[in-house]
């Protein structure tokens, strides 16, 4: 069964940084692209950062990029954001989702999120 | 960047009603269209890709049609458990959702 685990969500200041992971298992990690999708509270869903199955490939919304880094151990079968320069609109649940076997963009499967809630 | 726009924003129906949910694309994108639905407090579950494929293990009263910037996400005969907020994702460049359809009990 697939399992996308995150962790490292908290309470955090303007300004400040946090990491999370998403531990993964069921499945080939190594062999599969992955990504983090994020939802604000009462809001829809955004997309934030991909990453190739290899790690060699990075893309990040425009609304991160520069802030936000995204990596992968694949020996330990984990996905990381690294998160910095945090503002109060980064506030949100922080969902890993994987990439289907297939070279195409949409999330066959998703983590239960992991909330960041960055207020001072 | 394109835009995808879900309506409505929302809609009450009972349980064995036809609902029928469409997203509109601010540009061509085929038929590379996913939808999701989503509970309170959980995450989005795959229902339909490309457009029309149905995700294994999800029930055949979900149906996905359309390509090019119009498509819709029909259920066919509501059920209790189909009541939940649904995306519609375009994947032919980067990736954006709709804003969501909350489905809701009349």
């Amino acid at each position: 069964e697939v399992q996308l685990v995150e962790s490292g969500g908290g309470l955090v200041q303007p300004g400040g940084s946090l990491r999370l992971s998403c531990a993964a298992s069921g499945f080939t990690f190594s062999s599969y692209e992955m990504n983090w999708v994020r939802q604000a509270p009462g809001k829809g869903l955004e997309w934030v950062s991909y990453i190739s199955s290899s790690g060699s490939t990075i893309y990040y919304a425009d609304s991160v990029k520069g802030r936000f880094t995204i990596s992968r151990d694949n020996a330990k079968n984990s996905l990381y954001l690294q998160m910095n320069s945090l503002r109060a609109e980064d506030t949100a649940v922080y969902y890993c989702a994987r990439d289907p076997p297939t070279v195409v963009n949409y999330f066959d499967y998703w983590g239960q999120g992991t909330l960041v809630t960055v207020s001072s | 960047a394109i835009r995808m726009t879900q309506s409505p924003s929302s809609l009450s129906a009972s349980t064995g009603d036809r609902v029928t949910i469409t997203c509109r694309a601010s540009q061509g994108i085929s038929s590379y269209l996913a939808w999701y639905q989503q509970k309170p407090g959980k995450a989005p579950k795959l229902l339909i890709y490309a457009a029309s494929t149905l995700q294994s293990g999800v029930p055949s009263r979900f149906s996905g049609s359309g390509s090019g910037t119009d498509f819709t996400l029909t259920i066919s005969c509501l059920q209790s458990e189909d009541f939940a907020t649904y995306y519609c994702q375009q994947y032919y460049s980067y990736r954006t959702f709709g804003q969501g359809t909350k489905v809701e009990i009349k």
